[in-house]
């Protein structure tokens, strides 16, 4: 089955420093959507990517999903005590089909 | 996220009992999830329904049951048979538009055994 995978699972940073995290998948991808988890509570979608090579900006948040449209980066510029959380990446094989999630990238910001 | 409500917050289990988790949505949502989390874990899709009183298993459905009687209610019910059931329960619902599906999250349960 589809496998969705992510790194690494935990990254630890000094405020201000950037961040990036990894998600591969052993299948191409109709599209890949990101969520964060603040710690203690629930995964808070943030974005979907679609096309191939695409790239959208959320403030200093940077997504970007691969031309072969299997892999996929979240990049955070300067972090903040507020990026504090686990990311997920998600991933759908086909239009309709399910939602498989990787397993998260822990991120801590030491201030 | 705003919508979508657990209860309860905590639940303490003893041992060889049955547990029902509750999970509402107002969001008139067709698709609703449950997943697993442990302690440092990603999400583990326990069961899923697309539509009401149809529901598939996930990953790893042995030792839990739901239903989907209601287009707004998906209760999971932790049996006996679950060997580890101490997680965070997570339910979810969803809406596709095109090519979009996005899922929102319920706060979560988190379940303990004692």
């Amino acid at each position: 089955g589809q496998q969705v995978m992510q790194i690494p699972q935990y990254q630890h940073v000094q405020e201000g420093e950037d961040f990036t995290t990894y998600c591969n998948s052993s299948t191409t991808l109709s599209n890949i959507q990101w969520y964060k988890q603040r710690p203690g509570g629930h995964p808070v979608f943030l974005i979907q990517l679609v096309k191939s090579g695409e790239v959208k900006k959320q403030k200093r948040l940077t997504f970007q999903f691969g031309e072969a449209k299997k892999n996929s980066s979240l990049h955070i510029t300067a972090t903040q005590t507020t990026d504090v959380g686990t990311y997920f990446c998600a991933g759908e094989a086909t239009s309709g089909s399910r939602l498989t999630f990787g397993e998260g990238t822990q991120l801590t910001v030491n201030p | 996220d705003g919508g979508i409500t657990q209860s309860p917050k905590y639940l303490f289990r003893k041992e060889g009992q049955n547990v029902t988790l509750s999970c509402e949505q107002n969001l008139n949502h067709d698709a609703m999830y449950w997943y697993r989390q442990d302690p440092g874990q990603g999400l583990r899709l326990i069961y899923y329904s697309q539509i009401v009183n149809d529901f598939q298993k996930g990953d790893i459905a042995e030792g839990y049951s739901v239903s989907r009687e209601k287009k707004e209610s998906f209760p999971l019910t932790v049996t006996s048979a679950q060997k580890n059931p101490t997680a965070f329960y997570l339910c979810a619902s969803s809406i596709r538009r095109g090519p979009q599906e996005t899922q929102y999250f319920g706060p979560g349960t988190r379940l303990l055994v004692l």
